[in-house]
């Protein structure tokens, strides 16, 4: 069964530093998305992409994040200055469209 | 923005136990889906359900539209069950939001 990727699943940084999490959809899917959950909280929208543009964002994405498709496979959340309040599970999912979405397994970030 | 409740926020079965629970959501939905976080943290699809019941095994659903909830069952509860499970909606857009999960324990 196809399923969404995401890398690195683990990553440890400095505050202040730049931080690139990956991830892989599923093929023929369209609908892109990147969540974030704080340990032992809800899982929060960050932002949805179609079309190679970003559909809808939330104001937790402020300019500090950015989001890119690189490639035809590929799907990138950038967060260019970190602070410690970044520390999460970082999601992405896809979607075909009139379905559920699918989730990755989650990129976990600490920023020191 | 819409507001998603889930009730009761935790939950503790005896395995064999049944239970029900409800996500109730302010405003009307296109896409309302629930999904499963095991204790290693995978969200797991349960269900695709803006509307209607489906069941899947031990698992079942059902969302009313028209009265803005959404039940999921489940029978037989076994100890794998154990997690957080949230329902999640989108208005239409591309913006889908979670409720506070409903975080289950199943004891053996």
């Amino acid at each position: 069964e196809p399923e969404v990727t995401q890398t690195p699943s683990h990553q440890v940084t400095q505050m202040g530093q730049e931080v690139i999490l990956r991830c892989v959809p599923i093929s023929n899917h369209l609908y892109f998305y990147w969540y974030r959950q704080i340990l032992g909280q809800k899982v929060e929208f960050l932002v949805s992409f179609y079309n190679n543009e970003i559909s809808e964002k939330s104001e937790i994405f402020d300019d500090q994040f950015s989001v890119e498709r690189p490639d035809g496979s590929n799907f990138t959340l950038k967060i260019r200055s970190t602070k410690l309040e970044d520390s999460a599970m970082y999601f992405c999912a896809s979607y075909r469209g009139r379905e559920t979405q699918y989730f990755g397994p989650g990129t976990r970030l600490l920023v020191l | 923005g819409i507001q998603v409740e889930q009730s009761p926020p935790d939950l503790i079965l005896q395995e064999g136990a049944n239970s029900t629970l409800r996500c109730n959501f302010s405003d009307s939905v296109n896409n309302l889906q629930w999904f499963h976080q095991n204790p290693w943290g995978q969200l797991i699809n349960l269900f695709y359900i803006p509307s209607g019941t489906k069941q899947n095994g031990r698992l079942s659903a059902t969302t009313v539209a028209t009265e803005r909830y959404s039940l999921l069952y489940i029978s037989s509860s076994q100890t794998t069950d154990s997690g957080v499970y949230f329902c999640a909606v989108d208005t239409g857009g591309f913006k889908t939001i979670f409720g506070a999960g409903t975080r289950l324990f199943v004891k053996a």
